[in-house]
């Protein structure tokens, strides 16, 4: 029973470049959620997605982050024009179908994405 | 003020003496309460969960929540080095997302 999956587990990126976070949920799960965990803070909540549909982006930052969760496929989190301060674990979660308040968040292993 | 607080720590509890994890929350409409840990450079962990006012025991894990007191907490027995750890305290608002606080440190000493 495989957990959530996701991938690279490290990400090393320069300046300006592109970074692209994937995230595979557990399988019967079709709700997917990032976080962010900045160096020495909490986990902070980013956005939260159905399949091709995204339900609340109210922690995005508004310019160069996106993330998508296509009817196929992984979910993806891309950050645009990377800047040493994106540098931070990214960690997906997913729950069930059901979103109830009963209803259990797993998180996977994170990306640990560095900015040079 | 913060939405969902907790000390920061670090917190040192000898070997098998119980660690007590506090949290406060400010929405008062908020309805399940979760503990994470979080081993250094790992994912988070689900711990506990809790809906209910009153206390929740999962082996050596005691989940109290007071409603009215906008407070939950984790009681840890018989603590153990391997228990060292960040705790997270997290409160799921309407629409699903997790509010975390900050995480207490916890130092199980030998």
């Amino acid at each position: 029973n495989a957990g959530v999956m996701q991938n690279p587990r490290h990400l090393v990126r320069r300046r300006g470049q592109e970074a692209r976070l994937r995230c595979s949920p557990m399988k019967g799960h079709s709700h997917v959620y990032w976080y962010r965990q900045l160096p020495e803070e909490g986990l902070k909540f980013m956005v939260y997605l159905q399949k091709e549909n995204i339900i609340d982006e109210s922690g995005m930052p508004k310019e160069r982050f996106s993330a998508e969760f296509p009817k196929e496929g992984p979910s993806i989190l891309r950050i645009q024009q990377v800047v040493r301060g994106d540098s931070a674990a990214y960690f997906c979660a997913s729950s069930p179908r059901d979103v109830s308040a009963l209803s259990i968040q797993y998180f996977g292993a994170g990306t640990r994405l560095s900015v040079l | 003020q913060k939405e969902v607080e907790q000390n920061s720590g670090p917190l040192s509890v000898p070997e098998g003496a119980i660690a007590s994890l506090n949290c406060t929350y400010s929405d008062r409409g908020s309805q399940s309460f979760f503990w994470y840990r979080q081993y250094s450079g790992k994912s988070p962990e689900l711990i506990m969960f809790i809906y209910s006012n009153g206390d929740k025991e999962d082996g050596r894990f005691t989940a109290q929540l007071n409603k009215a007191s906008q407070y939950v907490s984790l009681l840890i027995r018989d603590s153990q080095p391997s228990d060292s750890a960040t705790f997270l305290c997290a409160v799921k608002k309407q629409g699903g997302k997790l509010i975390f606080g900050q995480g207490t440190e916890l130092s199980v000493k030998p």
